[in-house]
């Protein structure tokens, strides 16, 4: 069972748009997310993260929204570049191993923006 | 950015070959991991360890074989697999208790 979703496998906007990539999870249990950014023949890089007690937070053109009554969380690009053109992974924390905390993740959206 | 390195980048055995791939983390961290990325997959966490002990296998065939020698390193020795084995293999580094990864560029694995 997949706890962590992302229905959207692709997304295309226009540069200077905005950009909105969802993510879905079903454990209650997950106290911290986390965006991770993935270019071709590199592996992923951390974007922008935000705590349970939260339901937002920003860096710079990033936001991440959490809606945690719907299990939603959501990242905004504003305005989108064409250097955002990747895959973008949503994760979620849960659990302990070992004091290791396990990160599950999403199976990605492609976002390619449009000149 | 080079705080994690893996080698070879592509790799391409036949299902009789054995061979192991390699990470280093330069970054000072605590804890490794092995994750498989397959297409349109989630990224699936494979083995981890933590102060060199390795403290998960995430139910991975007994074909990969982990190695970790030191908190620096960490091998993955790969033998008699199956095509289905082809797929992006990632090596991440953390601090224990972090929920944040960083991850090397990956090796591409192709089984033939």
């Amino acid at each position: 069972d997949q706890q962590v979703k992302q229905n959207s496998p692709s997304l295309s906007v226009q540069e200077g748009r905005i950009s909105i990539l969802n993510c879905d999870y079903t454990n209650s249990m997950f106290d911290y997310f986390l965006w991770y950014k993935k270019y071709p023949a590199e592996g992923p890089t951390f974007l922008i993260s935000i705590s349970s007690i939260k339901d937002k937070n920003e860096d710079g053109r990033f936001t991440v929204f959490l809606n945690k009554s719907a299990k939603h969380l959501s990242l905004h690009i504003v305005p989108s570049q064409p250097g955002d053109s990747a895959v973008y992974f949503c994760a979620a924390r849960g659990g302990e191993i070992q004091g290791a905390q396990k990160l599950v993740f999403g199976q990605g959206t492609r976002l390619t923006i449009n000149p | 950015e080079t705080g994690v390195t893996q080698t070879p980048r592509h790799l391409v055995m036949g299902m009789t070959n054995k061979k192991s791939l390699k990470c280093e983390q330069h970054l000072g961290h605590n804890a490794m991991y092995w994750y498989k990325q397959s297409a349109k997959k989630p990224l699936e966490l494979m083995f981890v360890y933590n102060f060199k002990e390795q403290t998960e296998n995430n139910s991975v065939p007994s074909r990969f074989s982990p190695e970790c020698p030191n908190s620096s390193h960490l091998f993955l020795h790969l033998h008699t697999l199956q095509p289905e084995d082809s797929a992006l293999y990632l090596c991440a580094s953390s601090q224990v208790g972090s929920g944040r990864r960083y991850f090397g560029p990956g090796t591409r694995l192709t089984v033939t």
